[in-house]
């Protein structure tokens, strides 16, 4: 099973500000079979990115993923206040998906 | 925009099974670009995957769960379900189904999720 290690595990920054998210898998990863996933209290999560870069429906030009093979980013260019939230990647190799620990999002 | 529903007890028993269903509406359950699944998350914790069914009744599991895992559809009510035996304490967690789109292999439409509790 390929481990995502997430981190820092908590990022606290200021609305405006950008936000660099790191997700590491434990062996080499399809960046086209890689996903990134907001988590609101009390909601489901919302796909954002997938194919490691390419935007979901509806999400804002402001979120973008890139990486490759054991390292990927999540970047938020400018924070919103709805942006602050609870991140999660996922892959999907061998016919098993595996989620990282989630990186959360907080207010400074 | 395809939604999904969950529905079950919210209450299950120690040693008993598991049993939810997802409800899809708003787009074909019978599709060859996604297949069905379910995913779960512990209070305060991240999210596992539990397993998916394909178009055709194919299913693949979670290995460390696959023994107490069984999913099924019935494509005539538009549902697919979620069997999970011999529950402890471990398995209280929300729930969720999805959908899988098989392309990129992401979870591109979610349940808002069930709360089910393992407890006496």
């Amino acid at each position: 099973e390929i481990v995502l290690t997430q981190s820092p595990g908590t990022l606290s920054l200021s609305p405006g500000e950008r936000a660099t998210l790191s997700c590491r898998a434990s062996q080499s990863v399809s960046s086209s079979y890689f996903a990134w996933y907001q988590q609101k209290p009390g909601q489901a999560p919302r796909l954002l990115i997938y194919g490691g870069s390419s935007r979901a429906t509806g999400i804002p030009d402001r979120f973008s993923g890139s990486g490759y093979g054991t390292d990927f980013t999540l970047t938020i260019s400018r924070l919103e206040p709805e942006d602050f939230a609870v991140y999660f990647c996922q892959q999907y190799t061998r016919s098993t998906p595996t989620f990282g620990g989630g990186t959360k999002v907080e207010i400074k | 925009q395809v939604q999904l529903q969950e529905s079950g007890p919210g209450l299950v028993k120690p040693s008993e099974t598991l049993s939810l269903t997802c409800s899809v509406s708003g787009g074909p359950i019978s599709s060859g670009s996604h297949s069905w699944g379910w995913i779960r998350q512990p209070p305060g914790k991240g999210l596992e995957w539990l397993g998916n069914i394909y178009f055709g009744g194919d299913t693949n599991y979670n290995p460390s769960l696959k023994s107490r895992v069984t999913i099924s559809v019935d494509t005539s009510k538009k549902q697919f379900s979620l069997k999970l035996t011999s529950v402890t304490a471990a398995d209280t967690a929300m729930y969720y189904c999805a959908r899988l789109w098989l392309t990129a292999l992401d979870f591109d439409s979610w349940g808002q999720g069930t709360l089910v509790t393992v407890s006496s």
